[in-house]
């Protein structure tokens, strides 16, 4: 079974100071991981994906992800957090079914991100 | 390139009613997913449509049905509605990889 969890439902930093938003996954195949953003009264925009290429992944707006197989992670950093980045970020998990056109994306809970002047 | 549409934007129903809900996949995208989002939650995956059939389904109640047309565009119907179906309901459309392009979705009040 595939699930997300991601540490932390709110997390603040100073502007201009790194973000760091964790995340742990699970799943019994090798994952597909994904890293979204949404801000208010909008739908979710994709950040970045892992898909078995690369471990550290470039994403939109200067983030990035690296993923860690031993340690079941994949943090989204960013090294100089912006006022604009505030938003609510989700992190997760995407399967597809190995004989079929089906496929699932399961989501963390969300890790609301404020930044302070 | 219009990317995922969905109609209406918001709505309020009351208890008991049903209620459809569109969406216009992007161009190009053959497979459409539904998702619910409760306010303070992440999403999570009703059921998906490719070829105009439900191809997998999440744990939500047969009060969720859907449909998918030959243009790919799609339809989410609730029967039945509980206050506790109020949500934002995003519509998400895709081709060949995993990779998901979700629209700005539908705000569902339910008194």
């Amino acid at each position: 079974a595939q699930s997300v969890t991601q540490l932390g439902s709110h997390v603040s930093v100073s502007e201009g100071a790194l973000v760091l938003l964790r995340c742990n996954y699970s799943s019994s195949v090798p994952p597909y991981l994904f890293w979204y953003v949404q801000y208010p009264n909008q739908g979710l925009q994709l950040l970045l994906k892992y898909t078995s290429a690369a471990t550290l992944v470039k994403g939109i707006n200067g983030f990035e992800a690296e993923f860690k197989k031993s340690e079941t992670s994949f943090h989204l950093t960013k090294p100089s957090a912006h006022m604009s980045d505030a938003a609510e970020y989700f992190c997760a998990v995407g399967y597809q079914e190995r004989y079929s056109s089906a496929s699932k994306i399961i989501f963390g809970s969300g890790t609301r991100l404020s930044i302070r002047p | 390139d219009a990317g995922v549409t969905q109609s209406p934007t918001h709505l309020i129903k009351t208890r008991g009613q049903q209620v459809t809900l569109r969406c216009s996949p992007k161009s190009g995208h053959d497979t459409v997913s539904w998702y619910q989002q409760a306010l303070g939650q992440g999403p999570q995956f009703i059921f998906q449509y490719y070829e105009e059939e439900e191809r997998q389904r999440g744990n939500f109640p047969d009060r969720f049905s859907g449909h998918q047309f030959p243009n790919y565009s799609s339809e989410l119907n609730v029967n039945a509605l509980l206050l506790g179906d109020s949500a934002l309901y995003l519509c998400a459309s895709r081709r060949q990889d995993l990779e998901q392009y979700f629209g700005p979705g539908t705000r569902l009040t339910v008194t």
